[in-house]
């Protein structure tokens, strides 16, 4: 069974920094596109950008190039998401999502991080 | 002016249809596009429910049932996505999906309401 579990909700101040993960089962890590998705509290969803965990092959969205970090440790299945320093407007739900292989969308999902930037 | 644009909300009686629509900026053809929809329950993440180019460009989502279907009207460079015999599990929000200028594009998404 394909899965992507991912960590834990997060409470965080601003300007800390996190890295928050996704760890595939149930299939080839490294055969699939790994994506991140950000969805603000009761608004709609955004790509923020993909990693080919086989070679670490990395695109952003533009709105979120510079802003944020992906990169995946394929020995343990696993990509991640990070800050240097966060904002409370990086307060939000994150998912991560597998992409299907040759097509242009998004299969399985993660249950979601709940990240909380306050001070 | 955003690349999808979703009508906020939608009403329907169950058993009843509705037809959900996501609209192209304008200079982005619909027809050139594969759309794909999703369904997002709350406190859950989205569901993958269909793709939908053409008729002979189409697939259903694995377990999705066949009340939900998809189209496009060229006239509205909108792509549908049509649920038929509503139920009250259908309540939920509903988002299409494009893939454009090497980025994926969300549309604002659509709360559907059975009622």
């Amino acid at each position: 069974e394909v899965q992507l579990v991912q960590s834990g909700a997060e409470v965080k101040k601003p300007g800390e920094s996190l890295k928050i993960s996704c760890k595939g089962s149930g299939y080839s890590f490294t055969s699939y596109w790994i994506g991140w998705v950000r969805q603000m509290p009761g608004k709609g969803l955004e790509w923020m950008g993909i990693i080919y965990p086989g070679d670490s092959d990395t695109r952003y969205s533009p709105s979120f190039q510079g802003q944020v970090t992906i990169s995946a440790d394929k020995s343990i299945s696993t990509a991640y998401l990070q800050w240097s320093s966060l904002k409370a407007s990086d307060t939000a739900m994150y998912y991560c999502a597998r992409r299907v292989a040759g097509t242009y969308y998004f299969d399985y999902w993660g249950q979601g991080t709940l990240v909380t930037v306050s001070s | 002016q955003a690349v999808l644009t979703q009508p906020a909300s939608l009403s329907a009686s169950p058993g009843a249809s509705a037809s959900l629509t996501c609209t192209l900026r304008s200079g982005i053809n619909v027809g050139t596009y594969r759309i794909y929809w999703y369904q997002q329950k709350p406190g859950s993440p989205p569901q993958y429910l269909l793709r939908y180019k053409s008729d002979s460009d189409k697939q259903q989502g694995s377990g999705v049932p066949s009340r939900f279907s998809g189209s496009k009207d060229a006239s509205a460079n909108a792509g549908i996505l049509l649920i038929s015999g509503l139920q009250s599990e259908d309540e939920a929000d509903y988002y299409c999906m494009i893939w454009h200028s090497s980025v994926w594009v969300f549309g604002g998404g659509t709360k559907l309401t059975v009622l």
